[in-house]
This record gives C-alpha cells, structure tokens and sequence, in this order.
C-alpha cells in the first residue's frame, strides 16, 4: 500500500511564478490536509479538503494561495506569483473518511519550494 | 486557542542515555496528542498519540510519552537512546476540528 505522495520534490521558481504542488493520498483515503514548514519552524496547518469540498481553510494565506482536491486526481496546492517568502516545505496528509476516533493522519515527504 | 510549547529546541543525550523531550500543551477541551518524527528532508512519522484511553502511551522504536493533564503536559521518554533516534520530534495537539497544531520541534542529538 503506497504512502501518501507528492511531487515534485523539489521546486526552484522565480519571483512571480506560479507554483503548482501536487499530492495523492493514500489509497481509501478521501481526507486531504496542507501544511507548510517554514526553517526552523514547525508544521503550520493551512487546509483541510474533502472530495470536491474545502471543509477548513483558516490556514491559508488570503491572496495568491489555493488548493482543490477534484474527484479524480491528485489534491492541488497552487501558489500564484511566488515570493521569497513563500520559500518553505509543504507536506500533505492523508486520513480515511471514517473519523469514529482521531484517525492519524499519514504524511508525504513533502516538497521543497525555493523561490529565488 | 490551542498551543503546544516544546522546551528546547535541541537536546543532546549520549548513546545508551535516557531520552526525555518536554512537551506542554494548552487546550479547552480535552485534547488528543501526538509526536511525530521527522528524518532529515522527510516527512512526519507517527511515533505515538494519545486519545483520552491510557494515560500511557506506548509507541514505536521504544518511545512512550505519559498525558499528566495535571501539569499539562505529554513528554517523550525513551529508555536507551540508539544513533538511529537523532532526528527531530514534534509535539503536537488537535481537538475534533481535524486540524493538527504542531510544537516548534525539538533536534535530538545522540552524542557516540
């Protein structure tokens, strides 16, 4: 059973770019989560997604920033005109639909976003 | 609000010494816990949570942690740290809003 992935990685973009993050969960897992990891920080969360819904984006930075997570595909964090400040890691997490407890949530490996 | 405040940002133990890595958290309702490690350039790793069960959780690679809602707290212990244990832990609190508040980190070195 593979874990939950991203891609890429890494990411190196320039000012003003756009950055596109990519996650798909683990299988049977339909709860999507993104955080994001600033040096020497830890974890911040920024979006909580279900199939086709955004049910909590308190986290996330109010202009530039968006994620969707579409029926079929992989859950999208995209970051629009990308500044040094945006630089961090972004980890996604996974859970199962069945939250009868605290379900864990699993996490990828992450992506290392470098805007120069 | 909850918060989670780790005490020490790096700590240091020798091969074979006792583990202990502070953990203080502050929540309005009871709370569910967590530590999560995470190896250089990876992800998180479960170690262990708490869930209001056991006040003693045991977890994986030989670390529990023990929910004290007293002191507020939920530190790591590990017995005997191994080389294979330096990386950095996270402490972290949710209540049922799905969302995960995690602690600044604390880097655990293992001296040879």
């Amino acid at each position: 059973n593979a874990g939950v992935m991203q891609n890429p990685r890494h990411l190196v973009r320039r000012r003003g770019q756009e950055a596109r993050l990519r996650c798909s969960p683990m299988k049977g897992h339909s709860h999507v989560y993104w955080y994001r990891q600033l040096p020497e920080e830890g974890l911040k969360f920024m979006v909580y997604l279900q199939k086709e819904n955004i049910i909590d984006e308190s986290g996330m930075p109010k202009e530039r920033f968006s994620a969707e997570f579409p029926k079929e595909g992989p859950s999208i964090l995209r970051i629009q005109q990308v500044v040094r400040g945006d630089s961090a890691a972004y980890f996604c997490a996974s859970s199962p639909p069945m939250r009868l407890l605290q379900e864990t949530q699993y996490f990828g490996p992450g992506t290392r976003l470098l805007v120069l | 609000a909850q918060s989670v405040t780790q005490l020490g940002s790096h700590v240091s133990v020798s091969e074979g010494a006792l583990v202990l890595l502070r953990c203080n958290y502050s929540s309005s309702v009871p709370p569910y816990l967590f530590w999560y490690v995470q190896y250089p350039n990876q992800g998180l790793q479960l170690l262990l949570k708490y869930t209001s069960a056991a006040t003693l959780v045991k977890g994986i690679n030989g670390f529990e942690a023990e929910f004290k809602k007293s002191e507020t707290s939920f530190h790591l212990t590990k017995p005997s740290a191994h080389m294979s244990d330096a990386a950095e832990y996270f402490c972290a609190v949710s209540d049922r809003d799905d969302k995960i508040i995690f602690g600044k980190g604390t880097r655990l070195h293992i001296l040879p």
